[in-house]
């Protein structure tokens, strides 16, 4: 099953805007990641929170973990074209599970 | 260095046919994994080394995928008699070593697979 769950699942705004995307999850975890996805292909890493930690911030990303509600948000801030991607975000393998576990996404489709 | 390469890009096999898809880590990265994104789903976990460490192979659809990593650094996942079910994009990702909890995975770009 799936442990992060990230809405909305599809996401349009203008560039410039602030565009936020939450996950959701079902089991504690030590940490949590958010990775893009362009066109179908290979992830890219964004960023990483600590089950200690409640914000991160790397450039325009923002990222909050609150694991009283199990759940996180990433905000791009001031949005441009090349951020139209897929946003997953992933946990530490809940359960036990040996690798990540990934939720379905969020296609963000920044209109120019 | 270079980044998690995956061969091929693409490939199209006709249904029953067996499939090898191919994983160079980044150098020095003794954990490898593999996952798999099926049309419009998240990424599945199913299987990771951890240097030559014999898998967990519990997380394999079935008993028609294996997978093996030589020398502790190139892996291949193959797929015996493929079904149109096992069309998917297959993700290769590599980590300094396999840690709990995980750190950061580096993804290569994937192999699209279609079987018809």
């Amino acid at each position: 099953s799936q442990q992060g769950e990230e809405d909305p699942q599809a996401l349009s705004i203008q560039e410039g805007e602030n565009a936020t995307m939450n996950c959701s999850y079902k089991t504690s975890i030590n940490n949590l990641q958010w990775y893009r996805q362009n066109s179908g292909r290979g992830l890219v890493h964004l960023i990483l929170i600590r089950s200690n930690e409640r914000e991160k911030h790397s450039g325009r990303l923002r990222v909050t973990l609150d694991t009283s509600k199990k759940s996180s948000s990433l905000l791009i801030t001031a949005s441009r074209a090349a951020d139209t991607a897929s946003y997953f975000c992933a946990t530490d393998g809940g359960g036990g599970a040996d690798g990540l576990t990934f939720g379905k996404g969020t296609h963000l489709i920044i209109q120019p | 260095g270079a980044g998690v390469s995956q061969s091929p890009s693409n490939k199209v096999t006709e249904k029953g046919k067996d499939v090898e898809l191919r994983c160079d880590p980044i150098s020095g990265h003794t954990a490898l994994y593999w996952y798999r994104q099926s049309l419009g789903q998240g990424l599945e976990f199913l299987i990771y080394f951890q240097g030559n460490s014999a898998p967990d192979k519990s997380g394999l659809p079935s008993d028609r995928f294996s997978a093996e990593r030589t020398g502790g650094s190139v892996s291949t996942l193959t797929i015996q008699r493929t079904q149109q079910e096992d069309s998917a994009v297959y993700l290769c990702a590599s980590s300094l070593a396999w840690t709990k909890p995980q750190e950061t995975q580096y993804f290569g770009p994937g192999t699209r697979l279609l079987v018809l």
